[in-house]
């Protein structure tokens, strides 16, 4: 079965300073690859996906994700970030099958003014 | 642009009632999730339905049942709820499961129901 690990439970990022989210996942063939953003008190918008094909993918707001098969990471960065990216942030993958998505548990992304 | 519609932002049931969350999409999406959120426990699968009166049962369907009468209704059933439920839950619809009809295509959520069980 697959699984999606992000390693940081809370990042603090100062605003205008670069961002990486890591997300490790674990598949036994070519996943599809997700990241969510989450603002409070709201569901989860889609940022970014990752089928085949070029190993970095754009997303809305200025993201963007890097797939790396030999590390089954797939992270996001953003060069500059806005107070507006403050949010949760999930990495989600799919396997073959009928249901739904496996998710990591989510980096709270904080920003410092 | 797809739009999912959970019937209550926010919900207040007691102990032991029959609870009923509803989810509407307009897309004709075949695929439609349930998923609850809790905090340091990200989301996880309750059920999916990948067909009108079809149902699987996905990670956490204990306490829980699922209904889809029509193809753009799904709703989540509390048979008898309890406090351990409280929490976000959420809807989710997909294309399709299929590669060929787009199953790869991402899942589009619902804005959630935080429900409380007193």
């Amino acid at each position: 079965a697959q699984s999606v690990t992000q390693p940081d439970i809370h990042i603090t990022v100062s605003e205008g300073a670069s961002l990486e989210l890591r997300c490790n996942y674990s598949y036994g063939a070519t996943p599809y690859l997700f990241w969510y953003v989450q603002s409070p008190g709201q569901g989860l918008q889609l940022l970014l996906k990752y089928f085949s094909g070029d190993t970095l993918v754009q997303g809305i707001k200025g993201f963007e994700a890097e797939f790396k098969r030999s590390q089954s990471s797939f992270n996001l960065r953003k060069p500059s970030v806005h107070w507006s990216d403050a949010a949760e942030y999930f990495c989600a993958v799919r396997g073959g099958g009928a249901d739904g998505l496996t998710f990591g548990k989510g980096t709270h992304l904080i920003i410092q003014p | 642009d797809v739009k999912v519609t959970q019937s209550s932002r926010y919900l207040v049931k007691r102990t032991g009632e029959k609870v009923f969350l509803e989810c509407v999409q307009d897309m004709d999406h075949e695929n439609m999730f349930w998923y609850r959120q809790d905090p340091g426990l990200g989301l996880r699968l309750i059920y999916f339905s990948y067909d009108v009166k079809m149902k699987e049962k996905g990670d956490i369907p204990e306490g829980y049942s699922v209904s889809r009468e029509k193809k753009e209704r799904f709703s989540l059933i509390l048979e008898s709820a309890s406090t351990n439920q409280t929490s976000m839950y959420l809807c989710a619809t997909q294309i399709s499961y299929r590669v060929s009809k787009g199953g790869n295509q991402p899942q589009h959520f619902g804005d959630g129901t935080r429900l409380s069980i007193l």
